[in-house]
């Protein structure tokens, strides 16, 4: 089945305490991206990567960081949390290979930082 | 800066009537064109998209193109209490990365 694991779907850490979010997709994608989501803000893009060792910055990237090291995976880093980064997140991939393809959703991982 | 424009809501419409959706966008050689549905805390999924100017339908859903203008709508015909839900425009951006802009999304309520 075609998916994006996303973990964990629940964290809630301390300020300061670095942490990671994984993210995983099993159809061979080259687009991945990091969203949060916060009440009345709609989507918003942290980092998005467009291959293996490719990544940039989109709409909200500090306090964040990412890496790709394999087409599959592309786990989020939050290495010093703070109480602005409690948010829902979310990981996506598409081919994006022509301008119909679509985004796969991971499941979500809501943060709280306290 | 790419700026896809929605009003928030919440639009609230009685069941059975049709609810419409609508959203502007600032890019102009824009290609594609998404509706993603997502209930609260879930993640968004993609019900309709369109790309060439006019209707495009499925099922109760409607998308409408109208690249002139730089708008594009989603009517939703027959409206039920689980169509309550917030929907999310999205711009596939043009120069070849087809990297989409979302919206901030418009809450539609469905009232029995």
């Amino acid at each position: 089945e075609a998916q994006v694991t996303q973990n964990p779907r629940y964290l809630i850490t301390v300020t300061g305490k670095k942490l990671t979010v994984t993210c995983s997709q099993n159809m061979n994608h080259e687009y991945m991206s990091w969203y949060r989501q916060d009440p009345g803000l709609g989507l918003r893009q942290i980092y998005y990567s467009m291959n293996v060792e490719v990544t940039d910055k989109g709409d909200v990237p500090e306090g964040y960081k990412v890496s790709r090291k394999e087409k599959r995976n592309f786990p989020l880093i939050l290495e010093s949390p703070s109480p602005n980064q409690t948010s829902l997140y979310f990981c996506a991939s598409s081919s994006l290979q022509g301008a119909n393809e679509k985004l796969f959703f991971g499941s979500g991982t809501q943060l709280s930082v306290l | 800066q790419k700026e896809v424009e929605q009003n928030s809501g919440p639009l609230s419409v009685p069941e059975g009537a049709i609810a419409s959706l609508n959203c502007t966008y600032s890019d102009r050689g824009s290609q594609s064109f998404f509706w993603y549905r997502q209930y609260s805390g879930k993640s968004p999924e993609l019900i309709m998209f369109i790309y060439s100017n006019g209707d495009k339908e499925d099922g109760r859903f409607t998308a409408q193109l109208n690249k002139a203008s730089q708008y594009v709508s989603l009517l939703i015909r027959d409206s039920q209490p689980s169509d309550s839900a917030t929907y999310l425009c999205a711009v596939s951006a043009s120069g070849g990365s087809y990297i989409p802009t979302f919206g901030r999304g418009t809450s539609l309520i469905v009232h029995p």
